[in-house]
């Protein structure tokens, strides 16, 4: 199994352009989040999604639109990137196991906004 | 209001020795999970350890052990016998799934700093 894929790894916008991050996991898991982390700030949720066809606001939703169209993908869009957006996004996908509960995460993806 | 807090932004232990990483917690909901990730400076976020808030026991994983203190809302990380390649951040975090509906959430702690010295 692959786990958690995002694509991209790495990416480098202009600000005011707009681009998809793509979050993908093949474990069946009901739950994704997509992170921010930011030094000194540890990471903060973004949006997140308890199901297919379900989404919800977390910490920091600002800027960010998030679609979870089919279970096993979950997209983060920036409309219009800002430099306050440079970061680095961990997308995290979780379900119960009887009574454990797994997490997994990506790689993260470094996005730069100049 | 701040869900997990890490007091400790950074921490020095020398090899071999025993260390324990704070972490306290707020919620008012009476299921919930606690969990611990590392981050090397490569940046995957490595799991560690978990503990449901009904688990009776302390969880334990290797050499890693939580010491979950309910009422004081504490689940600190011990690291047993540390060694150079436990140098990194260790994050705090907890999954709350409300009982007066909502949905369930996972938030992080702003994490603490470990490095081991030879």
């Amino acid at each position: 199994n692959a786990g958690v894929t995002q694509t991209p790894k790495f990416r480098v916008l202009k600000t005011g352009q707009s681009m998809t991050l793509l979050c993908a996991q093949d474990m069946n898991h009901e739950y994704m989040y997509w992170y921010r982390q930011d030094p000194g700030m540890g990471l903060r949720l973004i949006h997140y999604s308890v199901g297919e066809g379900t989404t919800a606001k977390g910490e920091v939703p600002d800027g960010y639109n998030v679609s979870r169209l089919k279970k096993q993908n979950f997209l983060l869009g920036l409309e219009s990137a800002a430099p306050s957006q440079t970061s680095v996004y961990f997308c995290a996908s979780s379900k119960f196991y009887g009574a454990r509960w797994r997490l997994a995460f990506g790689s993260g993806t470094r996005l730069t906004v100049v | 209001a701040q869900k997990i807090t890490q007091t400790q932004p950074g921490m020095f232990v020398q090899e071999k020795e025993a260390v324990t990483l704070d972490c306290t917690y707020d919620t008012s909901d009476q299921s919930y999970g606690l969990f611990w990730y590392k981050q090397p400076s490569s940046g995957e976020m490595i799991f560690l350890i978990y503990q449901g808030s009904y688990d009776e026991q302390n969880a334990t994983e290797g050499r890693y052990s939580l010491n979950f203190q309910k009422a004081r809302k504490s689940a600190n990380l011990v690291i047993s016998a540390s060694q150079l390649g436990d140098s990194a951040m260790y994050f705090c975090a907890m999954r709350e799934t409300p009982s007066q509906g909502g949905s369930e959430k996972l938030v992080f702690g702003k994490g603490t700093k470990l490095t081991v010295n030879p």
